[in-house]
């Protein structure tokens, strides 16, 4: 069985601000984990994705994650906020040998004051 | 780019109606999946199908059914529309490989469904 938290509903942040959203999963087995962000009236869209390799993933629009297999985490981050980032970020997980469909979290709201 | 391309934005109908929501990909994916998404509750696989005719129950497929005739649309069809079935509700699509889960999918633009 696989599950995704994630950790806040709401993330607020300033223009220029450090961006962290947190996801942590359980997964009997090497866990492949993606991020999707979802703009307003818009389907989800694959920000970035860990397979095997490289911990750290490098995705669009300046984003990136660490996999942390002790901490069980991918945590979603981006040094600098735009306006533009307001949107809701989902994490998800499959499962390397076990069913391909993927497990979502519920979704954060990254919010982006001026 | 992989494009998947859901018939309409928004639909307004009426409590019993049929309904179907029509989902079309382009890049020759094996996998395709119909997604319902409501607030606080994140996303819920309604089905999915991973060949043309084939079907599989996803984790709410109460209400529903779909339709794979040809491999490029997956069709979503509410028997009878209830009020409880208003959403959102999301297409999206993978790679079959030996390891598909590795691809992440691609997802339509999203319908938005009000039953009156």
């Amino acid at each position: 069985a696989q599950s995704v938290t994630q950790l806040g509903s709401h993330v607020s942040v300033s223009e220029g601000a450090l961006v962290l959203l947190r996801c942590n999963y359980s997964s009997s087995v090497p866990p492949y984990l993606f991020w999707y962000v979802q703009y307003p009236n818009q389907g989800l869209q694959l920000l970035l994705k860990y397979t095997t390799g490289a911990t750290l993933v490098k995705g669009i629009n300046g984003f990136e994650a660490e996999f942390k297999k002790s901490e069980t985490s991918f945590h979603l981050t981006k040094p600098s906020a735009h306006m533009s980032d307001a949107a809701e970020y989902f994490c998800a997980v499959t499962s390397s040998g076990g069913s391909y469909i993927p497990t979502f979290g519920r979704g954060t709201s990254l919010i982006v004051h001026p | 780019d992989v494009k998947v391309t859901q018939s309409s934005r928004y639909l307004v109908k009426r409590t019993g109606e049929k309904v179907f929501l029509e989902c079309v990909q382009d890049m020759d994916h094996e996998n395709m999946f119909w997604y319902r998404q409501d607030p606080g509750l994140g996303l819920r696989l309604i089905y999915f199908s991973y060949d043309v005719k084939m079907k599989e129950k996803g984790d709410i497929p109460e209400g529903y059914s779909v339709s794979r005739e040809k491999k490029e649309r997956f069709s979503l069809i509410l028997e009878s529309a209830s009020t409880n079935q208003t959403s959102m509700y999301l297409c999206a699509s993978s790679f079959d490989t030996a390891q598909p889960g590795n691809y992440g999918y691609t997802f339509g633009s999203g319908t938005r469904l009000t039953v009156v």
